[in-house]
């Protein structure tokens, strides 16, 4: 069974801080990875989607990477800033259902 | 724009009642999911459906139950059978599998 992990699972940061979050996964067939944020008591807003033969994807600060072979996608956080606050969690799509991470709980100090 | 809604935004329970979350999506995906969010906690899957009139059961299934009668509709049902009913519920679809994720701004399901 895919087992997602992240880690740290909270992070607290001084604004303008670059900072990385680590996503790890045990079952390399995937087709995608995604990565979201959750604002408390909202749903999950899409950040970034990588497909399973891309190595990388950038969206203004935000670039994430995937590593099949090791198990590995990064999300790289550019110039934190206090509104990037929230809870971040990969998300990986396998044949018949989704395999969460246990999230990053984060937190940009002004 | 496509998207999925989920409605209501927040409901309340009063013990012994049923009640039903509404999921709706205009994307045209085969696939739809209910998870259940505990405060502090993941997600965790109730149920899920890859096509119409056919649906599987998740991790967490007891008293709740669903219905796919439509591609774009995927209620939820919390039955007097769930003990503790009082959690966030948040509904997904996806496409083919190498398309991404979408999710609803999620139901908060308070027992009363």
């Amino acid at each position: 069974k895919q087992e997602v992990t992240q880690i740290p699972a909270a992070l607290s940061v001084p604004e303008g801080e670059n900072l990385v979050l680590n996503c790890s996964f045990t079952d390399s067939a995937i087709y995608n990875l995604q990565w979201f944020r959750q604002d408390p008591g909202k749903g999950l807003t899409s950040l970034l989607l990588i497909q399973s033969s891309q190595r990388e994807q950038t969206s203004g600060r935000l670039n994430a990477s995937l590593d099949k072979s090791s198990g590995r996608s990064t999300l790289y956080i550019a110039a934190s800033q206090p509104g990037d606050s929230a809870t971040y969690l990969c998300v990986l799509s396998g044949a018949n259902n989704l395999f969460f991470g246990t999230g990053t709980r984060l937190t940009v100090i002004p | 724009d496509g998207g999925i809604t989920q409605s209501p935004k927040y409901l309340f329970r009063k013990e012994g009642q049923n009640v039903t979350l509404s999921c709706e999506q205009n994307l045209n995906h085969d696939a739809m999911y209910w998870y259940r969010q505990d405060p502090g906690q993941g997600l965790r899957l109730i149920y899920y459906s890859q096509i119409v009139n056919d649906f599987q059961k998740g991790d967490i299934a007891e008293g709740y139950s669903v219905s796919r009668e439509k591609k774009e509709s995927f209620p939820l049902t919390v039955t007097s059978a769930q003990k503790n009913p009082t959690a966030f519920y948040l509904c997904a679809s996806r496409g083919m599998s190498v398309t991404e994720a979408f999710f609803g701004q999620g139901t908060r399901l308070t027992v009363v």
